[in-house]
């Protein structure tokens, strides 16, 4: 049984470049977290969303970000006109309906614009 | 006042050592309590997983929550340096499937 993969694992962008991450979820998960990780700091909520829904975008920035969860495929994270503060480990977690058991996170995307 | 509060440490300690990490919490909310483990340069692995207030035990790991005093602790008996990582508290409240709110970790390294 696959854990949550997440690719890819590095991702070197430059200045005004777009940045797509890609989480599939664990089997039998239907809901998506997404997190950023700057340096020394904790794992900061960006987006939750089930299959073909956003259920709570309250942690993504206003502008250039967007996250989808469709029917068929994996979830995608999307950064439009990268900058050089976008530069941090992307984590995607996912969980059963229930939300029990905790939440299994991925191996991350490290993004680092240049 | 945030959320949720964790000393970054660096925390050091000798093999064999019993350590002891802790969160405080403002959000009364919160009902379900976590640690997360992460490596350097990898994805956070969960620990611990408990419900409302009381103790939990798993091996080495106890997880310790007082929803009284806001307050959650993390004990690991024994330390490996294999402990040697950082620890991160997690929570959420009551609904189905809630984002989890983060602490900032503490750094761990327990020496051989």
């Amino acid at each position: 049984n696959a854990g949550v993969m997440q690719n890819p694992r590095h991702l070197v962008r430059r200045r005004g470049q777009e940045a797509r991450l890609r989480c599939s979820p664990m089997k039998g998960h239907s809901h998506v977290y997404w997190y950023r990780q700057l340096p020394e700091e904790g794992l900061k909520f960006m987006v939750y969303l089930q299959k073909e829904n956003i259920i709570d975008e309250s942690g993504m920035p206003k502008e250039r970000f967007s996250a989808e969860f469709p029917k068929e495929g994996p979830s995608i994270l999307r950064i439009q006109q990268v900058v050089r503060g976008d530069s941090a480990a992307y984590f995607c977690a996912s969980s059963p309906p229930n939300g029990r058991d905790g939440y299994t996170f991925g191996s991350g995307t490290r993004l680092t614009v240049v | 006042q945030k959320e949720v509060e964790q000393d970054p440490g660096p925390l050091s300690v000798p093999e064999g050592a019993i350590v002891s990490l802790n969160c405080t919490y403002s959000n009364s909310a919160f009902q379900y309590f976590m640690w997360y483990r992460q490596y350097s340069r990898k994805g956070p692995e969960l620990l611990m997983y408990t419900y409302s207030s009381g103790n939990k035990e798993d091996g080495r790991f106890t997880a310790q929550v007082d929803k009284s005093s806001k307050y959650i602790s993390l004990f690991i008996r024994d330390s490996q340096p294999s402990d040697s990582a950082t620890y991160l508290c997690a929570m959420r409240g009551q609904g189905g499937s809630e984002k989890l709110v983060f602490g900032k970790g503490t750094k761990l390294t327990v020496n051989p």
